[in-house]
């Protein structure tokens, strides 16, 4: 089956730092990626999302990157807010269904 | 536009019990996948329904159920709950059945098996 992890579980960041985080996917052939954002009480909101023939993708503030040879995506968020402290989870897909991780709570420290 | 809606937010049934619940996708999607959320094995595919049909279902055993309505609206139902069973229930819609098509969350029902 899939396997979608997260390396930590918990980060906490200063705000107005930079926070990175970090997920581990297992399906090579896995060609659709999205990052989620849920707050507390709430469901999935869509970050971003980066497809398997880009290795960068930009948003505002937000920035995934993806490395295929390890199987490795990460969302970089710049100048991190309070606002920003929920659970991240990434997702894949290869168009059939999504798998998803368990997620990484971060906290921003004011 | 009015988002993804699930009723109820909250449940508490005992072990043995059926429980039946209701996701409004957002007006003019036609796909509704259906997740469970737990601690410990974050979000898990339960099913999508496209058009009234199943079209893709997740491990799950057969006691877990769904079906959709002809204005999109899903229902999933859950027999002889377990205390497993206890989790978030996501409902997720989007305008069609693809994985490759953003899909919006609602806010879950929290079901919880005592």
């Amino acid at each position: 089956g899939e396997s979608v992890g997260l390396h930590l579980p918990t980060l906490s960041v200063q705000e107005g730092d930079n926070s990175i985080i970090n997920c581990a996917y297992s399906n090579s052939a896995s060609d659709y990626f999205i990052w989620y954002k849920q707050e507390s009480g709430k469901g999935p909101q869509f970050i971003i999302d980066i497809r398997s023939n880009m290795d960068k993708r930009q948003g505002q503030r937000v920035t995934v990157l993806l490395n295929k040879t390890v199987k490795h995506l990460s969302l970089q968020i710049a100048a991190t807010q309070p606002g920003d402290s929920a659970v991240y989870f990434c997702a894949e897909t290869t168009g059939n269904q999504f798998y998803f991780g368990t997620g990484t709570s971060l906290t921003v420290i004011p | 536009k009015a988002g993804v809606t699930q009723t109820p937010r909250y449940l508490i049934k005992t072990r043995g019990q059926q429980v039946t619940l209701s996701c409004s996708p957002i007006s003019g999607h036609r796909s509704v996948s259906w997740y469970q959320q737990t601690p410990g094995q974050g979000l898990q595919f339960l099913f999508e329904y496209f058009s009234e049909t199943q079209r893709n279902k997740g491990n799950f055993p057969g006691r877990f159920s769904g079906r959709q309505f002809s204005n999109s609206r899903s229902e999933m139902n859950v027999s002889t709950l377990e205390l497993g069973d206890s989790a978030l229930y996501l409902c997720a819609s989007s305008l069609i059945s693809s994985s490759y098509n953003e899909q919006f969350f609602g806010p879950g029902t929290r079901l919880t098996v005592l």
